[in-house]
């Protein structure tokens, strides 16, 4: 159980162009889902949290208009990556927490790659 | 200073050997801790999760917490060329969002 899946697992993309990534918990309903971003060989960095049906909350330093937080549904959130520049490029992970599993803990996606050229 | 300090490794052993990765912090307000396992290009996999000083076994792994001293490890027995990975401690913090320590990178080598 508590299963998440991230859509898609790599993406290469042109500057400026805009990049959609999903994330599903597939057995399980979402309350909560987190975004990462994670660097090579350093740990996640937290960008944004979203509650179902809630506007998402930034953390500090995160441009929320670059990136678009969606959570319309108990099982489904979406990250959208607007007009990428190559410094956007990074491993990009979602993770959730709710109904059925501990509050406390959070379960991860595969995470995507983002490449911008 | 950070919330969670880790050492980032790299930790290489040899197939079968004992390892012990540890973390300490310094917000006494933790009161549960968590161990994520995250293969290279991979999501991170929870492994353990305790909220009480002491032992919590799991097969192969031991978590073990001392609040008084701030310091949690998690030991691995008969480690295994698979078990190479990335080990994150995390720790719930408000909104329940997790701090996490920077990872140690390990490899068991044959």
């Amino acid at each position: 159980g508590a299963v998440v899946s991230q859509h898609p697992s790599r993406v290469i993309c042109k500057s400026g162009t805009s990049v959609k990534i999903e994330c599903r918990s597939l057995d399980f309903q979402a309350t909560t889902m987190f975004w990462y971003r994670q660097f090579p060989k350093q740990s996640l960095m937290l960008m944004a949290t979203s509650n179902e049906g809630s506007k998402a909350t930034y953390e500090q330093g995160v441009e929320k208009d670059k990136f678009l937080i969606n959570h319309a549904s108990l099982t489904l959130s979406t990250l959208t990556v607007t007009s990428a520049h190559p410094e956007d490029s990074s491993f990009y992970i979602c993770s959730a927490s709710g109904l059925r599993t501990s509050q406390e803990t959070q379960y991860f996606g595969p995470g995507t790659r983002l490449l911008v050229l | 200073q950070k919330e969670v300090e880790q050492d980032p490794g790299p930790l290489s052993v040899p197939e079968g050997a004992i390892v012990s990765l540890n973390c300490t912090y310094s917000n006494s307000a933790f009161q549960y801790f968590m161990w994520y396992r995250q293969y290279s290009r991979k999501g991170p996999e929870l492994l353990m999760y305790t909220y009480s000083s002491g032992n919590k076994e799991d097969g192969r792994f031991t978590a073990q917490v001392d609040k008084s001293s701030k310091y949690i490890s998690l030991f691995i027995r008969d480690s295994q060329p698979s078990d190479s990975a990335t080990y994150l401690c995390a720790m719930p913090r408000g909104g329940n969002k997790l701090t996490f320590g920077t990872g140690t990178q390990l490899k068991v080598e044959l």
